[in-house]
């Protein structure tokens, strides 16, 4: 049972312009949340996280919001650049599972010239 | 200062065979992981080791064995391969329950 959803496979998105990158999740017990952006034939590296005691966290280009209402947190990436093509994979931990992080399927970006 | 490394990079086994996936980091974190990533999935851990000298299961530890050889070094083993376990697997490091660090991953194909 996946705890941690993206529903949207891919985007593609114009350069310049922004990328808006969902994510929801069942688990009220979720404390922290992440986002990884990987590469091809590369691990996961860290882009942003926020706890949930904010709900917006802001890092250069990327703005991470979270509704704990809706069990739903996006990641904003403006302006989109040719770079920022990638897999953005959510993730998710709460504090009774010890650094156990719960991964959705990930939104595959495409930005075009 | 190489973060997360693993070896191999890839490797093609015949079902029944049996590897060793081996990790290494050099960031004196405390805690690493082992993840599998299939296609449509996200990444799922397989096992972690909070510490030097504790391992638990994670969601999907069946198949494997891990071992925390020292601070640095964080092995899987697959006893007796299956196509099953064909996956690109990552490592990854954390000083406490915080970000985690991943190692570029290796891929396995299982015939």
């Amino acid at each position: 049972d996946q705890q941690v959803k993206q529903n949207s496979p891919s985007l593609s998105v114009q350069e310049g312009r922004i990328s808006i990158l969902n994510c929801d999740y069942t688990n009220s017990m979720f404390d922290y949340f992440l986002w990884y952006k990987k590469y091809p034939a590369e691990g996961p590296t860290f882009l942003i996280s926020i706890s949930s005691i904010k709900d917006k966290n802001e890092d250069g280009r990327f703005t991470v919001f979270l509704n704990k209402s809706a069990k739903h947190l996006s990641l904003h990436i403006v302006p989109s650049q040719p770079g920022d093509s990638a897999v953005y994979f959510c993730a998710a931990s709460d504090p009774d599972s010890w650094g156990k992080l719960q991964f959705g399927a990930g939104t595959q970006v495409v930005v075009t010239p | 200062n190489a973060g997360v490394t693993q070896t191999p990079k890839f490797q093609v086994l015949k079902t029944g065979q049996s590897m060793t996936l081996q990790c290494a980091q050099d960031m004196n974190h405390n805690s690493m992981y082992w993840y599998r990533q299939d296609p449509g999935m996200g990444l799922r851990l397989i096992y972690y080791s909070a510490s030097e000298g504790t391992t638990d299961k994670g969601e999907v530890p069946n198949g494997y064995n891990v071992s925390r050889l020292n601070k640095r070094e964080f092995s899987l083993r697959l006893e007796s391969a299956a196509p099953s376990q064909t996956s690109v697997y990552f490592c990854a490091s954390s000083y406490l329950q915080e970000t985690q660090y991943f190692g570029p991953g290796t891929r396995l194909l299982v015939l």
